[in-house]
């Protein structure tokens, strides 16, 4: 995992519920990103950032929100909007441009019941 | 549509024989592929990179090949150990975003 940080590793919470995951990161790096897991689907990207204060919608941003406000964090809000909202959350960094890994936090695991 | 398509069913493998995934891809011109080992629960590591200039790619056990043409991607795990039981996920990069193909789970029986 690296020194990427998410908390919590299990989250909680009531439909209609605006709820913010926690992403950190040690690693310096410009990049980062935010997907979802379902069972048996691959990672779908919602959010990612190139840079502090500009961030870019991924294939399903509906529903969610992010901020870039410093270059260690890139928290993800999970509106109520969002219909099904129950799923596993990774976060990743990247060093920046060109054809590097992608490095993952442990996840969140958010139930919305 | 564009599309990544991994097994969906478990390979079942006894070990100390060579395990082997396939990632086929459609609509993507990928500048490079990735890809990453996941356990239950858990974040995706990295293994193996290889652009789309290269035909092949070896770490240790692990080998990659990358056939731009067919859109496929084949990986090799030879020798395979129970500790190699998990689910591997390929990846096509570009545009400083991965997509990410389902993933196939690996059982590697002692």
């Amino acid at each position: 995992d690296g020194g990427i940080t998410q908390s919590p590793k299990y989250l909680f919470r009531k439909e209609g519920q605006n709820v913010t995951l926690s992403c950190e990161q040690n690693l310096n790096h410009d990049a980062m990103y935010w997907y979802r897991q379902d069972p048996g689907q691959g990672l779908r990207l919602i959010y990612y950032s190139q840079i502090v204060n500009d961030f870019q919608k991924g294939d399903i941003a509906e529903g969610y929100s992010v901020s870039r406000e410093k270059k260690e964090s890139f928290p993800l809000t999970v509106t109520s909007a969002q219909k099904n909202p129950t799923a596993f959350y990774l976060c990743a960094t990247h060093p920046g441009q060109g054809a590097y890994e992608q490095y993952f936090g442990p996840g969140t695991r958010l139930t919305v019941t | 549509s564009q599309k990544i398509e991994q097994n969906s069913e478990a390979l079942n493998i006894q070990e100390g024989k060579t395990a082997t995934l396939t990632c086929n891809y459609t609509n993507y011109s990928p500048a490079y592929l990735q890809w990453y080992r996941q356990d239950p629960g858990r974040g995706p590591v990295f293994l193996l990179l290889i652009r789309e200039n290269e035909k092949e790619k070896r770490k240790e056990r692990l080998k990659v090949t990358f056939d731009t043409t067919l859109k496929q991607s084949l990986f090799h795990i030879t020798a395979s150990q129970p500790a190699d039981s998990a689910t591997y996920l390929c990846a096509l990069g570009g545009n400083n975003r991965l997509a990410f193909g389902k993933g196939n789970q690996v059982v590697v029986i002692p």
